[in-house]
């Protein structure tokens, strides 16, 4: 079974352009979540949606972050305009319904860098 | 403020001996803690869940401990491999089912 997937892998652009990036989940995962790494921080969550529902998205950094999962499927991670400070990796990770199974699938990670 | 510690220094141990990686916390009462394995230019990846009314819990060569009163989570690796190498990532869940990520420990096992 395939795992979690993301497009690209790595990303260079400069700052004011606009990014967007791709996460297909596990299969039959109804949920499916938005990580950050910043250079030297912990990883940090951004946002949780329940097919295609945001449950939570508490964790957006600002308004220059869009995310959609249209259908319930895949989801898109857009930045625009790009700037300095979002430069890091971006996890995109899936699971089940958490209260039967409590355990998230992540991705390889998109890893962008704004120039 | 919320903070979750972990080493950030490396630890350096021979094959074969048990690794010891702590996990330290603070202003927080996580419902579950997890332990995640990451390899460089990957996910992290999920090896174990331990409850807070639970003290401890093993899985093959890996033991995680959980003291709430201590505020600390300590995962072992017994008879350790090179193959073991890599980062591993304390993670706080408050009920939420949204870990909260510590910066993680450095494993190298020497063969």
């Amino acid at each position: 079974e395939a795992g979690v997937t993301q497009f690209p892998s790595h990303s260079v652009i400069e700052k004011g352009q606009t990014v967007t990036l791709r996460c297909d989940p596990i299969s039959g995962h109804d949920n499916l979540y938005w990580y950050r790494r910043v250079m030297g921080k912990e990883i940090k969550f951004l946002l949780h949606f329940v097919k295609e529902s945001k449950q939570d998205e508490s964790g957006m950094p600002n308004n220059r972050f869009l995310a959609e999962r249209t259908g319930g499927t895949y989801s898109t991670l857009k930045v625009q305009p790009a700037e300095l400070e979002d430069s890091g990796v971006y996890f995109c990770a899936s699971s089940q319904d958490p209260l039967v199974v409590n355990e998230q699938f992540f991705g390889p990670g998109t890893r962008l860098t704004v120039l | 403020s919320q903070k979750i510690e972990q080493n950030s220094e490396a630890l350096n141990i021979q094959e074969g001996k048990t690794a010891t990686l702590t996990c330290n916390y603070t202003n927080y009462s996580p419902a579950y803690l997890q332990w995640y394995r990451q390899d460089p230019g990957r996910g992290p990846v999920f090896l174990l869940l331990i409850r807070e009314n639970e003290k401890e819990k093993r899985k093959e060569r890996l033991k995680v401990t959980f003291d709430t009163t201590l505020k600390q989570s300590l995962f072992h690796i017994t008879a350790s491999q090179p193959a073991d190498s890599a980062t591993y990532l304390c993670a706080l869940d408050r009920g939420s089912y949204i870990p909260t990520f510590g910066r993680g420990t450095s494993l190298i096992v020497h063969p």
